[in-house]
């Protein structure tokens, strides 16, 4: 079955770069996604990479994606505070979205 | 552009009680729509899925049924709702084939007391 991890809680300060990471089962995915949650909210896409792309940048954002290793992660570059929020990684499977538990971005001024 | 809407946006109701949660979409037409719950602290899980009107597939059994009455109107709804119906009930669109990006609306928050 499918199954998306990622590590639940991350702390970084205002500048610095914050890297999240999520693994996932699939070997057949052929998109990825970041969503970000803000508190209350619903999910804002960031963005996404298909699975014959290696890394995709745009803008603070970078996603690197090692299919050997099936791990993902999103880097934001100068980390603000309008950044803290929940980050999901998701997988396409089939029909649906499986999604990760979400990793909770705190940044610290 | 599109937009997606969802009321209410909280919603508190007792055990037992039915529940009608709402979700449109605007700016386009044939979407595939989705329900989705997050429980505290967890992911997302799929809970139901539309590509037209009348068409809904579920993806666990559960507590809850869909309807779609109408193109880009997508409807949750429970005849007893259950302690662990508890959570945020997210709606979500996409356009041409299920495997493009889905967009998500704001949510409704349900408490079950």
């Amino acid at each position: 079955g499918e199954d998306v991890e990622q590590s639940l809680f991350l702390s970084v300060r205002e500048g610095d770069s914050s890297v999240i990471n999520c693994t996932y089962t699939d070997s057949s995915s052929t998109y990825l996604y970041w969503y970000k949650q803000e508190p209350g909210a619903g999910l804002q896409l960031l963005t996404y990479i298909f699975s014959n792309m290696d890394m995709k940048q745009d803008q603070r954002l970078t996603v690197l994606l090692n299919k050997k290793d099936k791990h993902l992660s999103l880097r934001i570059a100068d980390t603000q505070t309008g950044d803290s929020a929940i980050y999901f990684c998701a997988e396409r499977y089939g029909n649906k979205l499986v999604f990760g538990a979400g990793t909770i971005l705190r940044v610290k001024s | 552009s599109q937009t997606i809407h969802q009321w209410p946006a909280t919603l508190v109701q007792p055990v037992g009680s039915p529940l009608s949660l709402e979700c449109t979409v605007e700016g386009t037409s044939n979407p595939n729509l989705y329900w989705y719950r997050q429980a505290a602290g967890r992911g997302l899980q799929l809970l139901f899925y539309s590509v037209g009107i009348g068409q809904i597939s579920s993806e666990v059994p559960q507590n809850l049924s869909a309807s779609r009455p109408q193109d880009r109107q997508f409807i949750l709804s429970s005849k007893k709702l259950l302690l662990s119906d508890s959570g945020f009930y997210l709606c979500a669109w996409s356009i041409g084939t299920l495997q493009e990006t889905q967009y998500f609306g704001p949510g409704t928050r349900l408490l079950v007391l």
